[in-house]
């Protein structure tokens, strides 16, 4: 079936720390996303990537990098410039940025946790 | 820019009742649509969409929803909530090519017994 995965599920980071989450698709698609979820926010974007080796900034990119030299796979690093990195962290893709009318599939997400 | 209003972060009902979830969007042009439902600790599953086609849209589960351009709103039913209804209910738009999804803050439902 295809969809997609991301690793590990939970993880545990300590302070100064960077860490980095793994997301992989084989659903073909183009474009790929990372979002934060925090309570009572919503999601808010991280990165972008329409094509492999191109990715930008969405809405809160201070203290996150990411990577693209597969279509497949998309990870985000959370590095120690990451002030309050907590959260929820879900990983998205789509077909292309001209097919925006099917939406999104969403992986299960990462619960990320700085002890 | 576009953006997403979800009146009520929590909304509760009884077993049986009607479920009535509410977005608004703000688009100068025709938006593309979603509702997402989320469980604990898993990611969002698309309910349904609304893309230009029926006003009034069906999606899994029972749920529905009717775009109305004159009230910008895109509100999510159901006739009669089942206790696995309880989840996390996300309205998002999209209205131009090259930008992003943009979600609400979201919607608790709660299914009392």
């Amino acid at each position: 079936d295809g969809g997609i995965t991301q690793s590990p599920k939970y993880l545990f980071r300590k302070e100064g720390q960077n860490v980095t989450l793994s997301c992989e698709q084989n659903l073909n698609h183009d474009a790929m996303y990372w979002y934060r979820q925090d309570p009572g926010q919503g999601l808010r974007l991280i990165y972008y990537s329409q094509i492999v080796n191109d990715f930008q900034k969405g809405d809160i990119a201070e203290g996150y990098s990411v990577s693209r030299e597969k279509k497949e796979s998309f990870p985000l690093t959370v590095t120690s410039a990451q002030k309050n990195p907590t959260a929820f962290y879900l990983c998205a893709s789509s077909i292309d940025e001209s097919r925006q009318e099917m939406g999104y599939t969403f992986g299960s997400g990462t619960r990320l946790t700085v002890v | 820019a576009q953006s997403v209003t979800q009146l009520g972060s929590h909304v509760s009902v009884s077993e049986g009742a009607l479920v009535l979830l509410r977005c608004n969007y703000s688009s100068s042009v025709p938006p593309y649509l979603f509702w997402y439902v989320q469980y604990p600790n898993q990611g969002l599953q698309l309910l349904l969409k609304y893309t230009s086609a029926a006003t009034l849209v069906k999606g899994i589960n029972g749920f529905e929803a009717e775009f109305k351009k004159s009230e910008t709103s895109f509100h999510l039913t159901k006739p009669s909530a089942h206790m696995s209804d309880a989840a996390e209910y996300f309205c998002a738009v999209i209205v131009e090519y090259g930008n992003k999804l943009v979600f609400g803050a979201g919607t608790i439902l709660r299914v009392k017994s």
